[in-house]
């Protein structure tokens, strides 16, 4: 399978401030997303990045908290921002379109985000 | 109703036991199904698809009923390994989106 990146893998930021987060795969892909997954809970998804065009939202998540960009098939970023404790919580990416796996979604290691 | 439905365990089984985790979902277009694996801190990793006709990987079967909207997973001859926490992931009908379940955990114990 192919290899999903994310920088950063973690950080710990002040309230009020941004963090984007980078995902970056080593293959072309047909499909982004970005999820959440907050203590204890499972994943959310939060939006579809499309390439070259603004990404679809899932209810309860607007473009002005989390912008993403999703310049070419291979990279996209979401950042959190105006951050809150709240948001404190596991950023993932995931794709889908893999070479031979076509509807089967992997997902990258994850950023650890802490809000203070 | 959530639209997906797992007991959450913890399931603390022997080595060597056989355990089986339920899953039931509510979107009667749903098409594909998954389990996921998740350890402790990682991302989830992608177990096994299930397919209607039900399938085999090793040690582990998977199980779909549409009519009941219910998918299992069973794992036999259980492993130190495999404590974990198992999701049960369906898609959204026409769409790559997926939708999670909470997952449940298992402890294997010595």
């Amino acid at each position: 399978s192919a290899v999903i990146s994310q920088k950063p893998s973690r950080d710990i930021c002040q309230r009020g401030t941004s963090l984007t987060i980078q995902c970056q795969v080593d293959s072309q892909v047909t499909m982004m997303f970005w999820y959440r997954q907050q203590p204890g809970q499972s994943l959310t998804l939060i939006a579809t990045a499309n390439q070259g065009s603004e990404a679809t939202y899932e209810s309860g998540f607007v473009i002005d908290k989390f912008p993403i960009s999703r310049p070419n098939l291979t990279f996209s970023t979401l950042t959190v921002s105006n951050m809150s404790p709240e948001d404190s919580s596991i950023y993932l990416c995931s794709v889908v379109g893999l070479a031979g796996v076509n509807n089967e979604q992997f997902f990258g290691p994850g950023t650890r985000l802490t809000v203070l | 109703r959530k639209e997906v439905e797992q007991d959450p365990g913890p399931f603390n089984v022997p080595e060597g036991a056989t355990v089986a985790f339920n899953c039931t979902y509510s979107n009667s277009a749903s098409q594909s199904f998954f389990w996921y694996r998740q350890d402790c801190r990682k991302e989830p990793k992608l177990l096994m698809s299930v397919y209607s006709s039900g399938n085999e990987d090793g040690r582990f079967t998977a199980q779909l009923n549409r009519a009941s909207q219910y998918i299992s997973l069973l794992i036999r001859d259980s492993k130190l390994s495999d404590s974990a926490t198992y999701l049960c992931v369906v898609n959204r009908a026409g769409s790559y989106q997926l939708t999670f379940g909470k997952g449940t955990k298992l402890s294997v114990i010595p």
